[in-house]
This record gives C-alpha cells, sequence and structure tokens, in this order.
C-alpha cells in the first residue's frame, strides 16, 4: 500500500538558517508529490508540486523541493528560515488512477527561534 | 483564485445532535474530499466525491455520511454527533486526478 513518512514529528531551527524537511513515500510507481503548508487554525496552502521533468521544483515563499527517486524522497528546502515560517507542513503522494486521492504525512511542526 | 469556503469555523454541538458541515468551492471542480485532523495522526480520509450525486468511502467514514446535489457544494453530516468526532475537519476539491488539492479554512468541531 502507498504511504508517506515524515521522520521528523517537530524541528526548531533559528531564524536565518537552512532549513529540510524530510518526506519519504511508498509507491510503486512514480508518483505525483506535493508540500503543503498549515498555520495554526488555517487550512493547507500548496507550497510546491512535482509531477514529472526537472526533478528540483521550486515553489511559493523560498520553499523548494528535490525528487529523488533512488532514495523515494522529496525533502522540502529553504536556505535561510523566516519567524513567519513556523508552522506546520505536511507532505502528500498522488496516485495514479486514485480519483484525486492524495495520501498525506503526519507532518512536521516547525519552530522558528528569534 | 480557488475558494473554498466552510460554513462555519468553530462549532460546538452536544452528543447526539445532528451536525450539518457545509462545503463551498468555486472552481467547478469535480472531486471534493472531506479530512478530520487529530494532531498526531495528520489528516484521514472520511469521504470523497467525484461527481455530483457520487461518493466514495474513505479510511473512516464510519460515524458520518455526505451529500453532494451540486457541483460546487459538498456536506459532511454526523447523524448523531459523539465526543470522539470532536476534531478539525477540512474540506478540499481538485480537478484533474490526481492534482492539487485546495483546502478550506477548517472547522473545529467540539462535541459535549
Amino acid at each position: 500500500a502507498q504511504s508517506v513518512t515524515q521522520p521528523d514529528i517537530h524541528i526548531t531551527v533559528s531564524e536565518g538558517a537552512s532549513l529540510e524537511l524530510r518526506c519519504n513515500y511508498s509507491y510503486g510507481a512514480t508518483p505525483y508529490l506535493f508540500w503543503y503548508v498549515q498555520s495554526p487554525g488555517q487550512g493547507l496552502q500548496l507550497l510546491l508540486k512535482y509531477f514529472s521533468g526537472d526533478t528540483l521544483v521550486q515553489g511559493i515563499k523560498g520553499f523548494e523541493a528535490e525528487f529523488k527517486r533512488s532514495q523515494s524522497s522529496f525533502n522540502l528546502r529553504k536556505p535561510s528560515v523566516h519567524w513567519s515560517d513556523a508552522a506546520e507542513y505536511f507532505c502528500a503522494v498522488g496516485v495514479r488512477g486514485s480519483q484525486g486521492n492524495l495520501i498525506f504525512g503526519k507532518g512536521t511542526k516547525l519552530s522558528v527561534k528569534p | 483564485d480557488v475558494k473554498v469556503t466552510q460554513s462555519s469555523r468553530y462549532l460546538v454541538k452536544r452528543t447526539g445532535e445532528k451536525v450539518f458541515l457545509e462545503c463551498v468551492q468555486d472552481m467547478d471542480h469535480e472531486n471534493m474530499f472531506w479530512y478530520r485532523q487529530d494532531p498526531g495522526l495528520g489528516l484521514r480520509l472520511i469521504y470523497f466525491s467525484y461527481d455530483v450525486k457520487m461518493k466514495e468511502k474513505g479510511d473512516i467514514p464510519e460515524g458520518y455520511s455526505v451529500s453532494r446535489e451540486k457541483k460546487e457544494r459538498f456536506s459532511l453530516i454526523l447523524e448523531s454527533a459523539s465526543t470522539n468526532q470532536t476534531s478539525m475537519y477540512l474540506c478540499a476539491s481538485s480537478s484533474v486526478n490526481p492534482d492539487t488539492q485546495y483546502f478550506g479554512p477548517g472547522t473545529r468541531l467540539t462535541v459535549l
């Protein structure tokens, strides 16, 4: 069965430091991959997505992610974190032929130290 | 911009009450979804719909039903609310399969 693992439940970084959030998936074919962000009390907002082509994907708010087929990973990165990036981040996998369903990881909560 | 709206941001109900959560999207999307979100459990799919009057069970449909009479509107119904249904409920919509799901702001439901 398809699954998504976000190994880190909670990460704390200092403002200005770099960030990498990990995401590993289990799926037999090339998946569609997404990163969403959720601010407290809000819905989820799309940061970026990968469907095909260039494996390095640029998103909003200065985020990028790299699809690595050999490692079944789609890690999210940002070179310099801002205090406003504090939120919860969800990785998701889209499965072909699934009528639009996405499988979500359990999320990584990011805290930012001043 | 795609807009998904949910009828309430916060809702407090009593055990045994019938509860309706409504979701409306304005982008003519075929697919609509209802999730519940609980700390440490992530998002869990309750029901989804890929067309008017069509519905499919997700991972945790027990205790819930849905209705989709119009393409833009997808309702989640708790027939007899229980305290273990206290949660954040998120609605989403998308067009082709699979594609970006666009989320509403969520409804935080408390059942007393």
